[in-house]
């Protein structure tokens, strides 16, 4: 499979808990996004790297989300402290360095109870 | 906030008949982008449109951009069940802003 691939798929985690997510983009795709989707609305942008810099990050991103790259291949994306209003799909994406069309994986839903 | 508003928010159409969806969007773009997504699942690209293209067909779809009207729309003609899904208009700056998205249910 040489799509994006994401893991953990599902996680519940109990509020207040740390969570991390795992991106592998598309091979040879040097940029990677991260976005945050709820129901019934539109994915969020929340990060984008170009290769291991993180590039711009959306005001969503709390001082308790963080998002690395360290060798501008896969990426994780950290939540210290969860809160239920983080309960949503997080999605990641690559593009190649036409950056016109961007790949999405199938997402991890996150569920704070 | 999101830069793209796509109308209707919700489309119940027979099987066979055409669905037509628009975007607004509020700032120039370089293109833009149209993306299904299958209730659960990942975000699936489908037709991209440059800023000096006018219409554009791939199978079933038809996509007109008006950059005047700063406006899209998605055309998906002999609609199918399978076609029942969220469709996303996407723009692309600096990186990519989604709409809210339209659903889409294609009765048998």
């Amino acid at each position: 499979d040489t799509g994006v691939s994401q893991n953990p798929r599902h996680k519940i985690t109990k509020r207040g808990q740390n969570v991390t997510f795992r991106c592998d983009p598309i091979s040879e795709h040097n940029r990677l996004y991260w976005y945050r989707q709820t129901l019934g609305q539109g994915p969020e942008f929340l990060t984008y790297f170009q290769n291991e810099a993180q590039l711009e990050k959306s005001r969503l991103l709390s001082d308790r989300f963080s998002a690395e790259r360290p060798k501008g291949s896969f990426s994780t994306l950290e939540i210290q402290r969860t809160e239920q209003g983080d309960s949503a799909m997080y999605l990641c994406a690559s593009s190649p360095p036409d950056g016109n069309t961007i790949y999405f994986g199938e997402g991890s839903w996150l569920t704070v109870v | 906030s999101q830069q793209g508003e796509e109308d209707p928010q919700a489309l119940s159409i027979q099987e066979g008949e055409n669905a037509t969806m628009n975007c607004s969007y509020k700032t120039s773009i370089n293109n833009l982008q149209w993306y299904r997504q299958n209730s659960g699942r990942g975000l699936v690209h489908l037709i991209l449109i440059r800023s000096n293209e006018r219409e554009k067909h791939s199978g079933r779809l038809r996509v007109t951009l008006d950059t005047s009207k700063k406006s899209s729309s998605l055309l998906i003609t002999a609609s199918r069940a399978a076609d029942t899904a969220s469709y996303f208009c996407a723009t692309k700056s600096n990186q990519f802003y989604f709409g809210t998205g339209t659903s889409l249910t294609v009765i048998p």
